[in-house]
């Protein structure tokens, strides 16, 4: 099983909104990302969990909130978006070592629109 | 920093035709690279994984060199489909423990196979 699953799918929300954007893996990997994805654009990181624990901050700005509650789920909070934050939300997972292969599986992502 | 350049950044063949999409890199300290297809709207699939030490992969149709010296990777697509029209991106993960989850995205080729 090389799946990541992303949930929602699609998602609208208020700039007053709370909202929550969810990642699972069962792939036993130890490093999980999230990406944001803007039209004809490459993926932009933004987060990587490594065992759990936060290792790159890509200078994200603070109403989006990662959060990792185990090593196979991986949760991005979000609050007082702005509409520029619409954009394809993608989670990845990869294993956390440097072993062979670490091959970078993605989700299909989550489509959020900010109104 | 490194920077990663696909060209080009669009390819409109007609069915049946082989064809060759380009990956450059500026900064050859590198741990592996990596082909992705993406289609609209949708998540990325990992196509090929060539570590550092290897010069080539092969899946199927789809054929991936890495000349790490001159920081060059190219995705060999035989016999091409219309069902291989998506956009393909590269992406390389640097031979860095500091940054070994930061992997670098080209902005990919948009490829249309026309029947």
């Amino acid at each position: 099983d090389t799946e990541v699953t992303q949930t929602p799918k699609h998602l609208v929300m208020g700039m007053t909104n709370k909202k929550s954007l969810k990642c699972e893996q069962h792939m036993g990997h130890r490093a999980m990302y999230w990406y944001k994805q803007k039209a004809k654009k490459p993926p932009e990181l933004m987060f990587v969990y490594s065992y759990e624990k936060l290792s790159i901050n890509e200078s994200v700005p603070s109403r989006f909130s990662p959060e990792c509650p185990n090593s196979s789920l991986l949760n991005l909070h979000l609050h007082a978006l702005q509409p520029e934050d619409s954009a394809l939300y993608l989670c990845a997972s990869s294993q956390g070592l440097m072993s062979s292969g670490n091959t970078i599986y993605f989700g299909e992502g989550s489509w959020l629109t900010v109104v | 920093k490194q920077e990663v350049t696909q060209i080009p950044a669009a390819l409109s063949v007609p069915e049946g035709e082989n064809l060759v999409l380009n990956c450059s890199f500026t900064d050859s300290a590198i741990y592996n690279l990596q082909w992705f297809r993406q289609d609209p709207g949708k998540g990325l699939t990992s196509l090929l994984l060539i570590q550092s030490s290897q010069r080539e992969q092969t899946s199927g149709r789809l054929n991936a060199s890495l000349d790490k010296s001159s920081g060059r990777s190219t995705l060999y697509i035989a016999a091409s489909q219309p069902g291989d029209s998506a956009t393909y991106l590269c992406a390389v993960r640097p031979l860095s423990l500091y940054n070994f989850n930061k992997f670098y995205f080209g902005s990919g080729t948009k490829l249309n196979v026309k029947p």
